[in-house]
């Protein structure tokens, strides 16, 4: 069955450091892979996502994801972490043939001055 | 600009209650999804539906139902509401197609308490 894992439930880096969150999926073929973001009180919002090609994607916020299918993992980085990254991010992958999302179960990333 | 809308921000009902929660998007999408937000637990897939009338249960559909009699609208029903159902419920909605490379879009939320 698919699956997917964030390792790390809090994160806390310094504003200015950067960052690196991690994925793990279990997926039987070629996966989609996501990460989103969701600040305090809100909905979550799409920052990236990989279907194919190029296994290093871009996103919104200056984030990117790098999809090593050696390792099963889809890691989101930043350089440089602002403070208003503070959030809480989820890493998903489609399911098949089905339109759903199965979702880890979020790392919250904290932001120290 | 793309908009999934929740009825209400935040819920307070009794031990017992009917509860309706409103999902409304204006994207035209097909589907449709309904999930509950717990600390630890990440998102959970409660029901979702691919077209109007049709529904199919998530992982953890005990205690809800839903309704979906627009392309547009989609309600979650707690029939008997339950302090155990009190949570963040989140919907979702995407375009057709059944692969797996449908990117959701997520209304605000509903954060209901159950006293």
């Amino acid at each position: 069955a698919q699956s997917v894992t964030q390792p790390d439930i809090h994160i806390t880096v310094s504003e200015g450091a950067s960052l690196e969150l991690r994925c793990n999926y279990s997926y039987g073929a070629t996966p989609y892979l996501f990460w989103y973001v969701q600040s305090p009180g809100q909905g979550l919002q799409l920052l990236l996502k990989y279907f194919s090609g190029d296994t290093l994607v871009q996103g919104i916020k200056g984030f990117e994801a790098e999809f090593k299918r050696s390792q099963s993992s889809f890691n989101l980085r930043k350089p440089s972490v602002h403070w208003s990254d503070a959030a809480e991010y989820f890493c998903a992958v489609g399911s098949g043939n089905t339109g759903k999302l199965i979702f880890g179960q979020g790392t919250t990333l904290q932001v120290k001055p | 600009d793309v908009k999934v809308t929740q009825s209400s921000r935040y819920l307070v009902k009794r031990t017992g209650e009917k509860v309706f929660l409103e999902c409304v998007q204006d994207m035209d999408h097909e589907n449709m999804f309904w999930y509950r937000q717990d600390p630890g637990l990440g998102l959970r897939l409660i029901y979702f539906s691919y077209d109007v009338k049709m529904k199919e249960k998530g992982d953890i559909p005990e205690g809800y139902s839903v309704s979906r009699e627009k392309k547009e609208r989609f309600s979650l029903i707690l029939e008997s509401a339950s302090t155990n159902q009190t949570s963040m419920y989140l919907c979702a909605s995407s375009s057709a197609g059944t692969s797996g490379n449908n990117e959701q879009f997520f209304g605000p939320g509903t954060r209901l308490t159950v006293l």
